[in-house]
């Protein structure tokens, strides 16, 4: 079956540091692959995704590369600012089925950014 | 890029009690999902649900779990029997078109 993991966290760094976090995966065929973002007490919100092998996805100064041969696509951003706190959830769908199987989530890494 | 918001936003109930959390989606959309965070956890694939049935279900979608879509709007999540580790926050999302997934704000659930 699908499966992502992703580095455990929390993961703590001074503000403009340069942000990692890894994610791998293992699904069957080609999945798309997705980072959702998750501030204190809200949902869930896409912060972006990539269809295809070797596709960059880029949102709000974060990129992530779908890398297929290493089944990966860490998140990373140049320079961290403090609202950029919050978990982050990597994410996968095959759309096996049309969509039936929906998402398969990482646990999440909770991102801490001091000033 | 559509909305979708869940009512209510937050529900305390006691064990053995029914609960019944509600999701409106804007329009119509492909696929309708519900999905659980335990507090700390992974969010979980529960069910997913198309053309007014269910399409797919996760192992923690047991028998005490339905959903349904009663007027053709709102998408609802039932939980017949409440349990202390049903305690968590349950999101609704949608699908519309490929790989367009959507989540609404959640609702966080506690039993007590």
């Amino acid at each position: 079956g699908n499966s992502v993991t992703q580095m455990e966290g929390p993961v703590t760094l001074s503000e403009e540091a340069f942000l990692t976090i890894n994610c791998t995966y293992t699904a069957t065929g080609y999945p798309s692959l997705f980072w959702y973002v998750q501030y204190p007490g809200e949902g869930l919100q896409l912060l972006l995704k990539a269809t295809k092998a070797d596709d960059k996805g880029s949102n709000k100064g974060f990129e992530a590369t779908y890398r297929k041969e290493t089944t990966s696509f860490h998140l990373e951003k140049g320079s961290v600012q403090v609202s950029d706190s919050a978990v982050y959830f990597c994410a996968l769908s095959s759309l096996s089925g049309g969509g039936a199987d929906g998402l398969t989530f990482g646990k999440g890494t909770h991102l801490i950014i001091q000033p | 890029e559509p909305e979708v918001t869940q009512t209510p936003s937050h529900q305390v109930t006691q064990m053995g009690q029914e609960v019944i959390l509600r999701c409106v989606p804007i329009s119509n959309h492909l696929y309708f999902y519900w999905y659980r965070q335990i507090l700390g956890q992974k969010v979980e694939f529960l069910v997913s649900f198309y053309n007014n049935e269910i399409s797919e279900k996760s192992e923690i979608f047991d028998d005490q779990f339905s959903v349904e879509r009663p007027d053709g709007s709102n998408f609802t999540l039932k939980i017949r029997s409440t349990k202390l580790e049903d305690s968590a926050m349950y999101f609704c999302a949608l699908l519309q078109g490929p790989y367009g997934y959507t989540f609404g704000s959640g609702t966080r659930l506690t039993v007590v």
